[in-house]
C-alpha cells in the first residue's frame, strides 16, 4: 500500500496569507495520479486538484497543486475566509486508492 | 445538476449487517466507476471499494475486504454496499463518490453517518 504523509497537521495562518500544503508518498505514484480535496465539517469532500496539477472545473487559480514522484505540494496563493479547512491529498495506484491523514489550515 | 444522496444509516449493534444505497441523478450514472469512501469520528477519509461501471471490476480496502460488498444497478442509477459482521471500528459518515475518470472524486454525497454500538 502506497502511504501518503501530509505536512504539517496544522497550519496556523491568516486571511492573505500563502499556504504550502505537503504530501509525500512511500512509493512513486503512478501516472502521477495524486488529487488534492478539501474538507469541511458537515459537508462533503470537494475535489481542488488531479493529477497532481490540474485544477478541477470552478475550482479557482489561487490554488495550484504541483510535483511528482513521492514528493508532491498544494499551494493556496492568498488564502480567503472560506479556505480554512482540511486538505487530504489522495492518490490512486490501480488496485487501490489511499488518502493521506489530513492537514488541517487554521485562522491564526 | 450532478446528485447523489446517500441513504440512511443508522445504529447496528456488533455483529450486524447493513445496507447502504446511493442515488445517482443529473449524469450518466452507467458510464462511471463510484466509489465508497469513510471517515471515523475525528479521523481523516478512507477509501473502501470501486466498482467499475458494468460491476465487472471491483476493488476493496484491506480493512473491509470479505466483509463488505460493493453492487450497482445501472437500470436505477443506484450504488449498494453491503457491510457485515460491523464492529465499532465502521462506526463512521460514509460516502459514495463519483470517479472523475482521472483516479479522483469529482462528486460526492452529503454523506451518511453508521454506528456500530450496542
Amino acid at each position: 500500500e502506497n502511504v501518503l504523509t501530509q505536512s504539517p497537521g496544522t497550519l496556523s495562518l491568516s486571511p492573505g496569507d500563502r499556504a504550502t500544503l505537503s504530501c509525500r508518498a512511500s512509493q512513486s505514484v503512478i501516472d502521477s495520479n495524486l488529487a488534492w480535496y478539501q474538507h469541511k465539517p458537515g459537508q462533503a469532500p470537494r475535489l481542488l486538484i488531479h493529477g497532481a496539477s490540474s485544477r478541477a472545473t470552478g475550482i479557482p487559480d489561487r490554488f495550484s497543486g504541483s510535483g511528482s514522484g513521492t514528493d508532491f505540494t498544494l499551494t493556496i496563493g492568498r488564502l480567503e475566509s472560506e479556505d480554512f479547512a482540511v486538505y487530504y491529498c489522495q492518490q490512486a495506484d490501480g488496485s487501490t486508492w489511499t488518502f493521506g491523514q489530513g492537514t488541517k489550515v487554521e485562522i491564526k | 445538476e450532478v446528485q447523489l444522496v446517500e441513504s440512511e444509516g443508522g445504529l447496528v449493534p456488533p455483529g450486524g449487517s447493513l445496507r447502504l444505497s446511493c442515488a445517482a441523478s443529473g449524469f450518466r450514472f452507467s458510464g462511471y466507476n463510484m466509489n465508497w469512501v469513510r471517515q471515523a469520528p475525528g479521523k481523516g477519509l478512507e477509501w473502501l471499494s470501486q466498482i467499475a461501471p458494468t460491476g465487472d471490476a471491483i476493488l476493496y480496502a484491506a480493512s473491509v475486504k470479505g466483509r463488505f460488498t460493493v453492487s450497482r444497478d445501472n437500470a436505477k442509477n443506484s450504488l449498494f454496499l453491503q457491510m457485515n459482521s460491523l464492529t465499532a471500528e465502521d462506526t463512521a459518515v460514509y460516502y459514495c463518490a463519483r470517479d472523475s475518470s482521472r483516479a479522483s472524486a469529482d462528486y460526492w454525497g452529503q454523506g451518511t453517518l453508521v454506528t456500530v454500538s450496542s
